[in-house]
């Protein structure tokens, strides 16, 4: 399974942008990048995944590396709720997820 | 609409003792996932079901792991002898497609202590 490596934590302030880095050198063409986020004593929830290009939702925008070696998820601005773990996840269609340690982010008011 | 659910939230077993942890996915969803997470851990892939076929159970880290989906719905994760390694977070996750990229839904939970 391909891997995927990210700072064990971060922190930001309120209302700030955040960066979360994540690389993945050995990722295959196949690879969809995955990142999803747990809070406190709930279950992972989806974020945003994407395969060449930069993505764009709701939550957070995706910025994808030319050669895919690595990826940046980023918050616009980053609310106390924003603050949990988040899985930076390579994976292909239909598949489990493999997930790491992911990187906790801690923000303050 | 529903989210994925799971019963119980928190189950507390003695050493040695049988649980069964149930799941219940979004209505109509095709693929369901059982993953094991300890703490400080991100979570660990159990096994797969695709309806209910049991596609993959790799992951299951002993024969005293059982997992079943009569139905295609409901999902049940049976442990049997239960030993206190088996102390960790089962969470459960659906999704709506297979053989296609789908967002995995998770559910809460269910963390199990074993004495």
């Amino acid at each position: 399974d391909a891997k995927t490596t990210q700072p064990n934590s971060m922190e930001s302030n309120e209302e700030e942008p955040v960066h979360l880095p994540c690389n993945h050198s050995t990722i295959s063409g196949t690879d969809y990048i995955h990142w999803y986020r747990q809070l406190p004593s709930q279950g992972p929830e989806y974020v945003i995944h994407g395969l060449t290009s930069n993505v764009n939702n709701r939550m957070a925008s995706l910025a994808i590396a030319e050669d895919r070696k690595s990826s940046t998820l980023i918050l616009h601005r980053a609310t106390l709720r924003d603050a949990a773990v988040y899985y930076c996840i390579l994976n292909q269609a239909g598949t489990a997820l493999i997930f790491g340690k992911g990187t906790t982010l801690s923000v303050s008011s | 609409g529903a989210g994925v659910s799971q019963s119980p939230r928190y189950k507390v077993a003695k050493r040695g003792q049988d649980v069964a942890l149930r799941c219940d996915p979004i209505s109509g969803h095709v693929s369901l996932f059982w993953y094991q997470q300890a703490l400080g851990q991100g979570p660990e892939f159990l096994t797969y079901f695709q309806n209910e076929a049991q596609l993959d159970k790799s992951g299951l880290p002993s024969d005293r792991f059982f997992a079943e989906r009569p139905e295609g719905s409901v999902s049940t994760l049976k442990i049997q002898r239960t030993q206190q390694e088996d102390s960790a977070v089962y969470l459960c996750a659906s999704s709506p497609f297979s053989g296609s990229f789908n967002e995995q839904f998770f559910g809460p939970g269910t963390r199990l202590t074993v004495l």
